[in-house]
């Protein structure tokens, strides 16, 4: 059963940069038939897809275009754990932050959430 | 993008009685290589992540009760309980794996009548 386990700090200043990690279980970040996920959610944004990162011979990312000019994910296989930087935050970014693994599209796994608040 | 247009926005069903939630797209979500719709149903609970519930449309995912079910095409599509029961309470979210920007629909909230 796959397992997905996030931390990360749940306060971040205005400007600085937010980072979360998701630790993988029961799966490999470098599975050739999943995909992983980081998605966020707030009230005044709903859900909103952030990106996405998959293994297929290398490594791809897709980025939204809301984010795109400010996010980074990376992975690593050593310690099978995927991380979200996101860099110049505002308090539009607050929200609750999570990972995901899918299949064929679907997420049929999610990280527990963590809320990040962006406030000084 | 493509988006995900959900209605109601909320609703009040008597227990056992069937719930209707619909989700409309703004393209085609057919994907050609299976003929089957790129849409999935979650459900939310207070302090969860979502739960998935029916993909390619219509495929219950394994363990979701029979109760629950998911139709439609081109791009209307529905999200069905037959009998509501007092654990179904959530809101109810459609979302389209067709093209990135994936895209979630604005969600439903069902409540007990």
């Amino acid at each position: 059963q796959v397992q997905l386990q996030q931390s990360g700090p749940g306060l971040v200043k205005p400007s600085q940069t937010l980072s979360l990690t998701c630790a993988i279980s029961g799966d490999s970040v470098s599975s050739n038939s999943a995909t992983w996920h980081w998605i966020r959610q707030s009230p005044s944004r709903g859900l909103e897809w952030l990106g996405r990162t998959y293994y297929r011979s290398k490594w791809y990312n897709d980025y939204a275009m809301s984010v795109k000019t400010r996010i980074t994910f990376n992975s690593d296989t050593s310690k099978n754990h995927l991380s979200l930087q996101l860099n110049s935050v505002t308090p539009e970014d607050t929200a609750v932050y999570y990972c995901a693994r899918a299949v064929a599209g679907n997420f049929g796994c999610w990280g527990q959430g963590i809320l990040v608040v962006v406030s000084s | 993008d493509i988006v995900m247009t959900q209605s109601p926005d909320s609703l009040a069903v008597s227990l056992g009685e069937r719930a209707t939630i619909n989700c409309k797209s703004s393209q085609s979500i057919l994907y050609s290589s299976n003929n089957k719709y790129s849409l999935t149903w979650y459900q939310q609970k207070p302090g969860q992540p979502p739960k998935l519930l029916i993909y390619w449309a219509s495929t219950r995912e394994s363990g979701v009760p029979d109760r629950f079910s998911g139709s439609g095409s081109g791009t209307d599509f529905t999200l069905t309980i037959s009998s509501l029961q007092a654990e179904d309470v959530a809101v109810y979210y459609c979302q389209q794996y067709y093209s990135p920007p994936i895209t979630f629909g604005q969600g439903t909230r069902l409540e007990i009548k």
